[in-house]
């Protein structure tokens, strides 16, 4: 069985500053997948970043990095020079890779809610 | 590019009516899934298809609950009879590879 938790309900940052969004998984898969999503007051699903368990580096897309840390089952969000526009709320999701009935199957935390002060 | 379109994007009904939510995968995706988010348990998967064929339902809540997926693009899932508890925000997403799901914009559900 999988599980994800994120500890912080919320959190405020001030605009142009980084942000670290924490994440904790426990899983008995070998290999799976790590995700962040990003769920503004609209409503829609954003996909921000992938980290695969097998990936040796730490995944980069433009403001968002993954900081993975496997032995510690960690996978924490960075968003760095936030921008008014990343209030939203931000979603951490696993999945098992491999085998056709559990590939993509996402389980996502409660989320942290984030909110950019100017 | 169109992404996964669904609708209605708001329903309204009255407990005991059917409810039939509706979603277009983004073409040439072969996974579809569907997810449910509501404030009490989040987000939770329904149910997904591969190929047309669905997967795994153990996220259904129970019997009132079905999916269909009759082709590639497109695909159902309905609630009959529908009851307040259901009142929810449901997701459809698609993936090609299983790894990034691009979400639909949702159906909001309220059932009186």
């Amino acid at each position: 069985a999988q599980k994800i938790t994120q500890t912080q309900p919320g959190m405020f940052v001030q605009e142009k500053e980084a942000v670290t969004l924490d994440c904790t998984y426990d899983t008995s898969d070998p290999s799976y997948g790590l995700f962040w999503y990003k769920q503004p007051s609209s409503g829609e699903m954003i996909f921000l970043i992938y980290q695969g368990s097998y990936d040796q580096q730490n995944a980069t897309e433009g403001r968002y990095s993954l900081n993975f840390q496997k032995a510690r089952k960690s996978a924490n969000l960075v968003i760095s020079a936030s921008q008014l526009g990343d209030s939203a709320m931000y979603f951490c999701a696993m999945s098992p890779l491999g085998g056709t009935d559990s590939w993509g199957k996402l389980q996502f935390g409660a989320g942290t809610q984030v909110v950019v002060t100017p | 590019d169109a992404g996964v379109i669904q609708s209605p994007r708001h329903e309204v009904t009255e407990m005991g009516q059917e409810v039939t939510l509706r979603c277009k995968p983004i073409s040439g995706h072969n996974s579809l899934f569907w997810y449910r988010q509501t404030m009490m348990r989040g987000l939770e998967l329904l149910i997904y298809f591969n190929n047309n064929v669905p997967i795994d339902d153990s996220g259904m809540p129970e019997d009132r609950f079905s999916a269909k997926m009759p082709n590639a693009s497109f695909s159902t899932l309905k609630i009959q009879p529908s009851e307040p508890r259901d009142s929810a925000v449901y997701f459809c997403a698609s993936s090609l590879t299983g790894y990034e799901q691009f979400f639909g914009p949702g159906t909001r559900l309220t059932v009186l």
